[in-house]
């Protein structure tokens, strides 16, 4: 059974661009959520979706936002970069089934100059 | 608001030794608290996880212990061996969302 597959792995953008990454979780899974992971922060949870729904949202700002499709696929969409949004975002899904575990996939380094 | 206290930020043991890691969560409708370690350069892998209606769980070297009252949650490995050497997380989450609250990580160092 594939993993959780992030893609890009690497991306290395400008301040002002936009980005956009992709997760595609376990087969059969229908919920995913993504975090953002920095040395200074830890792990920040950024949304969570069901069922193409966003069930919960952390504190970013509304630069960040994000959508699943009907086949459970989730992108996450990160618009007028800024330097501190350097960072590993990961992505994990899960059952759907509360409090299970959730699957990491190997996250997307994004890196703004 | 939400949040997870975790204690210490790191930790150095000899092979052999047992290591503790404590959490404090704010949460109280918070019920399920998974631990999950990540290695240099490597994703977030769940190691153990318990729910409030447990105050322990055990699976070979690891445990994890949870005082709902106190809000506290502890990880124990004993006998840790290098390759325990890694970020350990803990986290809270409420019965009705996959959303996970995390700790701040423990580099954990375990020295043959």
């Amino acid at each position: 059974k594939a993993g959780v597959t992030q893609t890009p792995r690497y991306l290395i953008k400008t301040r002002g661009q936009q980005v956009t990454l992709s997760c595609s979780p376990i087969s059969g899974h229908r919920s995913v959520s993504w975090y953002q992971q920095t040395p200074g922060q830890g792990l920040q949870f950024l949304f969570e979706y069901f069922s193409e729904t966003q069930r919960n949202k952390g504190n970013f700002p509304g630069r960040f936002s994000g959508r699943q499709f009907s086949n459970s696929r989730s992108e996450m969409n990160v618009s007028t970069l800024e330097l501190g949004d350097s960072a590993l975002y990961l992505c994990a899904s899960s059952t759907g089934t509360m409090n299970t575990e959730a699957f990491f996939g190997q996250g997307t380094r994004l890196t703004v100059v | 608001g939400e949040n997870v206290e975790q204690h210490p930020s790191t930790l150095s043991v000899q092979e052999g030794d047992s290591a503790v890691i404590k959490c404090t969560y704010s949460d109280s409708a918070s019920n399920y608290f998974p631990w999950y370690k990540q290695e240099l350069g490597k994703r977030p892998q769940l190691i153990i996880d318990i729910r409030s209606n447990v105050g322990e769980k055990k699976d070979q070297r690891i445990a994890v212990t949870l005082n709902k009252t106190a809000k506290h949650f502890s990880l124990h490995i004993t006998e840790t061996q290098p390759e325990d050497s890694a970020v350990y997380f803990c986290a809270a989450s409420r019965w009705n969302t996959d959303k996970l609250i995390f700790g701040t990580g423990t580099r954990l160092q375990v020295f043959p």
